[in-house]
Formats: structure tokens, sequence, C-alpha cells
């Protein structure tokens, strides 16, 4: 069974800032299957990138996924208020599977 | 564009069933893996189960044996079923839609709605 940690839990940033989120799988995954969501309280949550490192239809090129094999990570540039969301990580190459998110607060 | 809509009550008995669907408007129900997911109070984000348009499924093991999701092509609509449920099963229900690349369908979550909070409370 994949298990997908991510690190850190929670970040406290300025804006402006970059940082960089972490993802690692338990076992080698797809990139192909790899994907990062962002979710505010609230909200539905937004899929931000697929295939590890494309980004979906109308997000800001701020957003940035790479990674493979068992590590991810996703950048983002330039940090703006409206940033602050809980951040997940997931394989969906067999079962799907979320990670357990990072909490992004910009101040 | 395509708009996903969940539907049912917001409250539930412990050990009765839980029922919700999901309206799919602006687009078909052919193609594509369709997705529930839950996220508990102060929790993360658990994936439930898919269906994809030729009727297949896959659950999550931890809810395989209590889950059934089905699907409605004559009303543009997919369902859930969680059978026997307590109060662990209190969540904001999400339906979702996977993408289509490259030739694929994906059982990502590309399309969301905007959820339903359910609380299973006598």
């Amino acid at each position: 069974e994949i298990v997908l940690t991510q690190s850190p839990g929670t970040l406290s940033l300025s804006p402006g800032e970059t940082t960089t989120l972490s993802c690692r799988a338990s076992q080698t995954i797809s990139s192909r299957y790899f994907a990062w969501y962002q979710h505010k309280p609230g909200q539905a949550p937004r899929l931000l990138i697929y295939g590890a490192s494309n980004r979906a239809t109308g997000v800001p090129d701020r957003f940035s996924g790479s990674g493979s094999g068992t590590d991810f990570s996703l950048t983002i540039s330039r940090l703006e208020p409206e940033d602050s969301a809980v951040y997940y990580c997931q394989q969906y190459g067999s079962s799907p599977l979320f990670g357990q998110g990072t909490k992004v607060e910009i101040k | 564009q395509v708009q996903l809509q969940e539907s049912g009550p917001g409250l539930v008995k412990p050990s009765e069933t839980l029922s919700l669907t999901c309206t799919v408007s602006g687009g078909s129900i052919s193609g594509y893996f369709w997705s529930w997911i839950r996220q508990p109070p102060g929790k993360g984000l658990e994936w439930i189960g898919y269906i994809y348009y030729s009727g297949s499924t896959d659950y999550n093991p931890s809810l395989r044996s209590r889950v059934t999701i089905s699907l409605d092509r004559s009303k543009n609509q997919f369902s859930l079923k969680v059978r026997s449920v307590t109060a662990a099963d209190t969540a904001v229900y999400y339906c979702a839609r996977g993408d289509y690349v490259g030739g694929n369908y994906n059982y990502n979550m590309a399309v969301w709605g905007e959820g339903t909070t359910v609380t299973v409370s006598s």
C-alpha cells in the first residue's frame, strides 16, 4: 500500500516569498499520475498540477510542479495572500490516494 | 462548462444508510471517471471511490465493505451509498470528475462539486 507523506505540516510565509512543498511516496509511482490540489476553507478543492508538472487550466505560472519516482514538489513563487490554503498531493496511477496536506499561511 | 452538484440529506442516523447524488450539468456523464471524496472535520481529503462511465468501480479499501457507487446515464447523475454509518462518517462530501489527457481518461479530480455536509447523529 502506497503512503504519501507531505512536509512540512505548516508554513507561515510573507507575500512575495517563494516556497517549496514536498511529497514523498513510500514506493515509486508514475509521474504521469501525480497531482497537486489547493483547498481553501469553505471551497471545493482545485486541481493545480497534473502529471507532476502540468498546470491545470487557469492556474497561474507562479505554481510549478516537479519530481519523479518517490519525490515530488510543488513550488509557489511570489506568494500572494490568496495562496493561503491547504495543499494536497495525490497519486492516481492506482486507487487514488491523497497526502495528509500542507497548510500554507501567508501573512 | 461542466458543473457538478451534490444533493442529499444533511443528517443521517447511526447505523442507517447515507445516500448522496451528484448531478452533472453542462456536459455528458459519458466518458470520464466520476469520484466521491470526503473531508471529516479537522482532517484531510479521503478518496471514497470512483465509477467509470462503463459502470466499473473501485473503492477505498477502508470503506469497500460499506460503499456503493452507481451511475444513472438517463439523469446524468451518479450516486453514493454508505451503509451502517457512524459518527466517523460525518464529513463534507464532494463529487468530482477526472480529466482526459493524451487520449486517456484519468481518475484524478479535475472538476469538483461545491460539497455537501453530512452529519451522522441520532
